[in-house]
């Protein structure tokens, strides 16, 4: 089955740029979404189809996509920013859906 | 708006089956998947499958193939997933989720969870 993987944690100051990468074999090809869970609550969706954002979420979150790596870049961090972060594609072979394996982002 | 509200905390012992209800509004119910997706403790994300709440059609991940059913009941907008033959390792936080109908869709939004904790 199709392996997502994400560094188990990053830590970025305050008002500097988190990057968190999602790796899988040839990933550029499909479709990646992105979500963000805090302590005691259900994932959030902070992008979807790679780069776009939903209403409410700020600017500051962006995501790109391309060969063997995705990548969710959070830019001028905040404290409000530290959480858990999953990448999610969909893999065709299986027709199922796969997550990446977690990235927890703390702010120093 | 949209939401789904899940049904409450279950405690089970080995071998018996838990169902969990996702009750849907504020949307068409049958427009939208409902995907389930678990999270043991301390760990990550690892979805399920979902139901189609028009056709009842289901696609299940293969580990829970021969042990999750999934349906809905689209006259009070709820979904269910059922697991039977619960073991310890099945402990985790369920978590129903809307998708679009359509391939390689998202979760937007996620119910609030249930916990079943599986313990003789």
């Amino acid at each position: 089955s199709y392996v997502l993987t994400q560094p188990p944690s990053v830590s970025v100051a305050p008002g500097q740029t988190a990057r968190i990468t999602c790796g899988g074999n040839n990933i550029g090809s499909k479709t990646v979404h992105w979500y963000q869970q805090k302590p005691g609550q259900a994932p959030v969706l902070v992008v979807y189809n790679d780069s776009d954002r939903p209403s409410g979420i700020p600017e500051r979150l962006s995501g790109s996509n391309s060969g063997n790596t995705a990548t969710l870049t959070i830019s001028r961090v905040e404290a409000g920013d530290e959480a858990d972060y999953y990448c999610q594609v969909w893999d065709s072979i299986s027709d199922h859906r796969v997550f990446g394996t977690g990235t927890k982002v703390t702010v120093l | 708006q949209v939401q789904l509200v899940q049904s409450g905390a279950e405690v089970k012992k080995p071998g018996a089956s838990v169902k969990v209800s996702c009750k849907a509004s504020g949307y068409t119910f049958t427009g939208y998947y409902i995907h389930w997706v678990r999270q043991a403790p301390g760990q990550g994300l690892e979805w399920m499958g979902w139901i189609n709440p028009n056709s009842g059609g289901t696609n299940y991940a293969q580990k829970f193939q021969d042990r999750v059913t999934m349906t809905r009941d689209t006259s009070i907008t709820t979904a269910y997933m059922e697991l039977s033959r619960v073991k310890s390792d099945d402990t985790a936080v369920y978590y129903c989720a809307r998708g679009p109908v359509r391939i390689g869709s998202w979760f937007d939004p996620w119910g609030q969870g249930t916990l079943v904790t599986v313990s003789s």
